[in-house]
């Protein structure tokens, strides 16, 4: 199973960039997310979406935007990139399982500099 | 606003010892998680803690919830080099969202 995909890996982007981080889930999970982690920390949740069509801001949504077309994909778009946006980004997703339980499972990262 | 706290932040054990690492949070809830982070790598799911009470253990691993105290507690038993990482609590919220703890850097020394 291929679980959570994200591409590309590793980027480079100048400030004012932009760039489209990719993700593709393929155990039709309804609950997909985007966090992104800065050295030496925990993840804070970017933007999440509970289904195709229906996203909803995190903690930190600003310089960022998402959409959810399908319920594979959960693409996260950088605008005008800036060095605080340099980070590592996970996308996740999950299901509700009967008793509740809510296991996420995450993609690789996406390491991101911004220079 | 929702705070996740753990403490302490980072750990050096010897191998053989026990320890104990703790995640405090701000709001209610009774689903949390804990996950393992290697460096420069994801985050893979440990246990899940889905109940006040609930306990549940792999190998060296002990996690336990306790909802009215808002408190987990992820107990290390005999560490050993392997079990050197960073540790996550995460607490789930109505939105199913994970909200995620600083972390737990754990160096198991010989």
């Amino acid at each position: 199973n291929a679980g959570v995909t994200q591409t590309p890996k590793f980027r480079i982007l100048k400030i004012g960039q932009s760039m489209t981080l990719q993700c593709a889930q393929d155990m039709n999970h309804n609950y997909m997310y985007w966090y992104r982690q800065d050295p030496g920390m925990g993840l804070k949740l970017i933007y999440y979406s509970v289904g195709a069509g229906i996203t909803d801001k995190g903690e930190v949504p600003n310089g960022y935007n998402v959409s959810r077309s399908t319920t594979e994909d959960f693409p996260l778009r950088l605008e005008l990139a800036a060095p605080s946006q340099t980070s590592v980004y996970f996308c996740a997703s999950s299901t509700r399982g009967a008793e509740g339980d809510t296991e996420a499972f995450f993609g690789q990262g996406t390491r991101l500099t911004v220079v | 606003e929702l705070k996740v706290e753990q403490n302490p932040l980072f750990l050096s054990m010897q191998e053989g010892k026990n320890y104990t690492i703790y995640c405090n949070y701000s709001t209610t809830s009774d689903r949390l998680y804990w996950y393992r982070q290697d460096p420069g790598k994801s985050l893979e799911s440990l246990f899940v803690l889905l109940s006040n009470g609930a306990v549940k253990q792999e190998g060296r691993l002990m996690a336990s919830l306790d909802t009215k105290a808002r408190l987990s507690t992820l107990h290390i038993t005999a560490a050993v080099h392997d079990l050197s990482a960073t540790y996550f609590c995460a607490v789930v919220t109505g939105a199913n969202n994970l909200f995620f703890g600083t972390g737990t850097r754990l160096t198991v020394i010989p």
